[in-house]
């Protein structure tokens, strides 16, 4: 079983649509949670990050964290399709020994139509 | 100011033949990773840099070395490239206590 689970896609909605994506993951320890955006062909970026559980937003984003069901999720609210992209998300239970070991999801790929 | 500047950013090799993948860094970060990215797979760490002059292995290490000699440069190296290697190369960098990592543009690397 994989450390982080995430559905693949492909994701296709309409401008303007709410968009989740979520992440499963088995790794009590884990304390920091992230979700980068990679466009095609170019690196990824983070997005979103969140310390433990709770809620956080930035514009249209909205990251939650329910750690007591290992669950993560990515809402995009109003999507629009500058927002096509891949979106991973990554965990990590913080450094240990002077390495902070990020573990990625398999990354959703999306695709907003106008 | 560059940030994380992959080398090259594409190439194909014949099997049983060497390269090497150049990271460098601007931003004075600690910590770099190499990871490899294939369809369904996400990002798999393969080896990664606690600061000059220290490397070690990550998930995938098996059939590629690495070499921080400088605080800036991170070397990816294939001895004896083999089809299975075929995949995209993502080098990020991390500054020292934060979990924001910053990654390169990638070098999409094929093996026939």
């Amino acid at each position: 079983q994989k450390e982080v689970e995430q559905d693949p896609g492909p994701l296709s909605v309409p401008e303007g649509a709410i968009v989740s994506l979520n992440c499963t993951y088995s790794n009590s320890a884990f304390q920091y949670f992230m979700w980068y955006r990679q466009y095609s062909r170019k690196g990824p970026e983070l997005l979103m990050y969140t310390y433990s559980s709770g809620n956080k937003e930035d514009g249209r984003f909205t990251a939650q964290v329910d750690k007591s069901s290992k669950y993560i999720s990515l809402f995009i609210r109003d999507s629009q399709p500058s927002d096509s992209a891949t979106y991973l998300c990554a965990m990590s239970a913080g450094f240990s020994g002077g390495y902070n070991k990020l573990i990625f999801g398999a990354g959703t790929r999306l695709a907003v139509h106008p | 100011n560059a940030g994380v500047t992959q080398t090259p950013k594409f190439r194909v090799l014949k099997t049983g033949q060497s390269m090497t993948l150049l990271c460098a860094q601007d931003m004075n970060h600690e910590y770099m990773y190499w990871y490899r990215q294939d369809p369904g797979m996400g990002l798999r760490l393969i080896h990664y840099s606690v600061g000059e002059g220290t490397t070690a292995k990550g998930e995938v290490p098996d059939g590629y070395n690495v070499s921080r000699l400088k605080k800036q440069n991170f070397l990816l190296g294939l001895e004896s490239a083999a089809p299975s290697q075929t995949s995209v190369y993502f080098c990020a960098t991390l500054p020292e206590g934060n979990t924001e990592a910053f990654f390169g543009q990638g070098t999409r690397l094929t093996v026939v």
